[in-house]
């Protein structure tokens, strides 16, 4: 079945510096999107990118789908404290429109 | 405030047991997705419904079953409850029925099975 995999399942960075996630899927997506979960807290939806190559930004956030729309990325630019938290990519199977989860990536903020 | 309220908040029961989680889904919303949060299973997809009737089946166990009344609300039925049912259980709504649309999660119910 489809698999959807984050790496690193932890990170943790210095205040200001950079932060990125990633995202596998062993299947082709129709889009996928991208989820931030606060500790405590419930998943709130960030971005929802649909086409091959897509980049969209956020303020310091930058989401970037894939050329073979099977992976995609999170990047934070100069971290703060606000972006604690749990970041979840949501990938929707093309063909069976199955959607999966990853595997979650914690972030944690040195103050 | 997402504006999906989930009751109750916390429950905690035994194991064989029965429980019944309710949703209410954002005003206007059409689907309702249901999902469990552990911490060695992620995120995982249980069921949705649109406008009452069952439109997606994910993970969900054969002791585990939901429905989606006429006024759009929603609820996770669990039975013969066992410890590794202990979870986070959260429901989403969205405006349409899609997999692939914007859901908006509600503050989830801890369940804990002893």
């Amino acid at each position: 079945g489809q698999q959807v995999m984050q790496i690193p399942q932890y990170q943790h960075v210095q205040e200001g510096e950079d932060f990125t996630t990633y995202c596998n899927s062993s299947t082709t997506l129709s889009n996928i999107q991208w989820y931030k979960q606060r500790p405590g807290g419930h998943p709130v939806f960030l971005i929802q990118l649909v086409k091959s190559g897509e980049v969209k930004k956020q303020k310091r956030l930058t989401f970037q789908f894939g050329e073979a729309k099977k992976n995609s990325s999170l990047h934070i630019t100069a971290t703060q404290t606000t972006d604690v938290g749990t970041y979840f990519c949501a990938g929707l199977n093309f063909g069976n429109e199955k959607l999966t989860f990853g595997t979650g990536t914690r972030l944690t903020i040195i103050p | 405030d997402s504006g999906v309220t989930q009751t109750p908040k916390h429950l905690i029961t035994a194991t064989g047991q029965r429980v019944t989680l309710r949703c209410s889904p954002r005003s206007g919303d059409l689907s309702v997705y249901w999902y469990q949060q552990s911490l060695d299973q992620g995120l995982q997809f249980l069921i949705q419904y649109y406008n009452g009737e069952e439109r997606a089946k994910g993970n969900i166990l054969e002791r585990f079953s939901a429905q989606q009344f006429p006024d759009l609300h929603s609820e996770l039925n669990l039975s013969s409850l066992e410890l590794g049912d202990s979870a986070l259980y959260f429901c989403a709504s969205s405006a349409r029925q899609g997999l692939g649309e914007t859901q908006y999660f509600g503050p989830g119910t801890r369940l804990l099975v002893l």
